[in-house]
């Protein structure tokens, strides 16, 4: 099956630092991935869609300048979390699909806690 | 907008009764949908699929059941086991969406 491998798992952090978040495909090339954030016991909230060699699409009310986004490669998206505050600490969850408009396939998640 | 939301927020069972998990769908032009099974602590994992085009799709002690007249969808687990204990999310995908739109979850309970 399709796996997804997303790093680190847990990170703490001080307020005003940068965190960045690395989700792989390591078995398919994903030229579009989702990146969401979870309270506890809440859904998933998507927060952007990675796009491979273009410009992330952010849903409303997420600041891009915020929640840096970076889709280099077919493998490999990224997502920094700048200048951090105890606000944003929440479990942040990556996913990819092998075609478009098809099953998920999710990272094991990243609880950023800012302190 | 379009949404996807659950019935129930929770439900328990005991071991070994089937469970059923339900999801209305606001957005009739949805022609995918997926149930995906997230543990405490990890990333949702797929666990079944179906096309509207159907309307019940069985697994391995899992069955989808889609009703499109009113827009309702159900996960039934046979045989309830505690490591099915998790929160089941349903999504729906339309044509042309780019994305999928998650229900908030019901949390399974299975008690032994």
């Amino acid at each position: 099956g399709a796996v997804v491998s997303q790093h680190p798992s847990r990170v703490i952090c001080k307020s005003g630092t940068s965190v960045k978040i690395e989700c792989r495909s390591l078995d398919f090339q994903a030229t579009t991935m989702f990146w969401y954030r979870q309270f506890p016991k809440k859904s998933l909230m998507l927060m952007a869609t990675s796009n491979e060699g273009s410009k992330a699409t952010y849903e409303q009310g997420v600041e891009k300048d915020k929640f840096l986004i970076n889709h280099a490669s077919l493998t490999l998206s990224t997502l920094t979390v700048t200048s951090a505050h105890p606000e944003d600490s929440s479990f942040y969850i990556c996913s990819a699909s092998r075609v478009g408009n098809e099953k998920l396939f999710f990272g094991s998640g990243t609880q950023l806690s800012v302190l | 907008g379009e949404s996807v939301g659950l019935h129930l927020p929770t439900l328990s069972v005991q071991e070994g009764d089937n469970s059923i998990i339900n999801c209305a769908y606001s957005n009739s032009a949805s022609d995918y949908f997926i149930w995906y099974k997230q543990e405490s602590g990890k990333g949702p994992q797929f666990i079944i699929d179906i096309r509207s085009n159907m309307d019940k799709r069985q697994g391995q002690r899992v069955t989808v059941l889609l009703n499109k007249t009113v827009k309702h969808l159900s996960l039934q687990i046979a045989a309830t086991q505690p490591g099915d204990s998790a929160v089941y999310f349903c999504a729906e995908n339309s044509p042309n969406a780019g994305k999928s739109t998650f229900g908030d979850g019901t949390t399974l309970t299975v008690k032994p």
